[in-house]
C-alpha cells in the first residue's frame, strides 16, 4: 500500500487559511488520493478526493504535484469547527472492496 | 437523511462476555465495512463485504466475526473480548468497490466499547 506522511500537528487562525500538506512518493497511477478529518469522538467525515486533477468542493480544495507525489489539502476560511485531525489517505483497490489504511493524520487546532 | 447508523454509541461488556455491535444504512450500499480505533491511534480495516462475500484482514484475530443478514445491517460480534479489545468500532459503507473505480466511503458515528 501506498504510505503518506503528514506534519503530526499544526496551528491556524481562526478566520485563514489552512493548507496541510501530505507526502505520497509511492503513489501508484490507479491509486487516489483522499482526504478524510475526524472531530474527537465522531466517526471520520469524508472531505474530498482526486486523481490527477485538482478538485474543490464546498468544504475545502485539493491540489496534487503533477508527479502525484504530494498534495495539499486547503480549508479556505478556517473555523473552530474545523479543529480535528485531518487523514491524507491513497485508497488502494482490494478484491471487492477498497480499503482505507490510515496514517497518523495531521491534528489541526484552529485558534480564534 | 440517508446515512450510517450505529447502535448503541457506547457499549459496556464484561472480559470474556460475548458482544455484538450493529451497524445500518440507508444508502443502499454495496460494501460495508468495520474498523477498530484504538484511543490515540488511527482506524484499522478489520474485514469487510461486498454484498455477502466476506473479506478478512489478514491480521484479524479470530476473535472478531461479522455477520451480513441483508444489505441494510451489518453486525460486529466479538466472541470473548479481552481489555486490550476497548476501542473504537466504526462502520462505513461504500456504494462500490471494484477495482479502478472511486468510491467513497462513508463513516457511522461509531460505537465505543469498555470491557470491564
Amino acid at each position: 500500500d501506498a504510505k503518506t506522511t503528514q506534519p503530526p500537528s499544526m496551528d491556524c487562525a481562526e478566520g485563514r487559511a489552512a493548507n496541510l500538506p501530505c507526502n505520497h512518493s509511492t503513489i501508484s497511477g490507479n491509486e487516489y488520493v483522499y482526504w478524510y478529518r475526524q472531530i474527537h469522538s465522531q466517526g471520520p467525515q469524508y472531505i474530498i478526493h482526486g486523481l490527477k486533477n485538482n478538485e474543490t468542493n464546498e468544504m475545502a480544495s485539493l491540489i496534487i504535484t503533477e508527479d502525484r507525489k504530494s498534495s495539499t489539502l486547503i480549508l479556505p476560511h478556517a473555523t473552530l469547527r474545523d479543529t480535528a485531525v485531518y487523514y491524507c489517505i491513497v485508497r488502494v483497490a482490494i478484491a471487492a472492496g477498497n480499503k482505507l489504511t490510515f496514517g497518523g493524520g495531521t491534528r489541526v487546532l484552529v485558534k480564534p | 437523511d440517508a446515512m450510517v447508523i450505529q447502535n448503541p454509541r457506547y457499549q459496556v461488556t464484561q472480559f470474556g462476555k460475548p458482544v455484538t455491535l450493529s451497524c445500518s444504512q440507508t444508502l443502499n450500499h454495496n460494501v460495508m465495512y468495520w474498523y477498530q480505533q484504538k484511543s490515540s491511534q488511527a482506524p484499522k480495516l478489520l474485514f469487510h463485504y461486498y454484498d455477502k462475500d466476506f473479506n478478512n484482514e489478514a491480521d484479524t484475530p479470530d476473535n472478531f466475526q461479522s455477520r451480513r443478514p441483508n444489505t441494510s445491517f451489518c453486525f460486529l460480534d466479538i466472541r470473548s473480548p479481552g481489555l486490550g479489545d476497548a476501542a473504537m468500532y466504526l462502520c462505513a459503507t461504500s456504494r462500490d468497490g471494484l477495482g479502478g473505480v472511486e468510491e467513497t466511503q462513508y463513516f457511522g458515528p461509531g460505537t465505543r466499547l469498555l470491557v470491564l
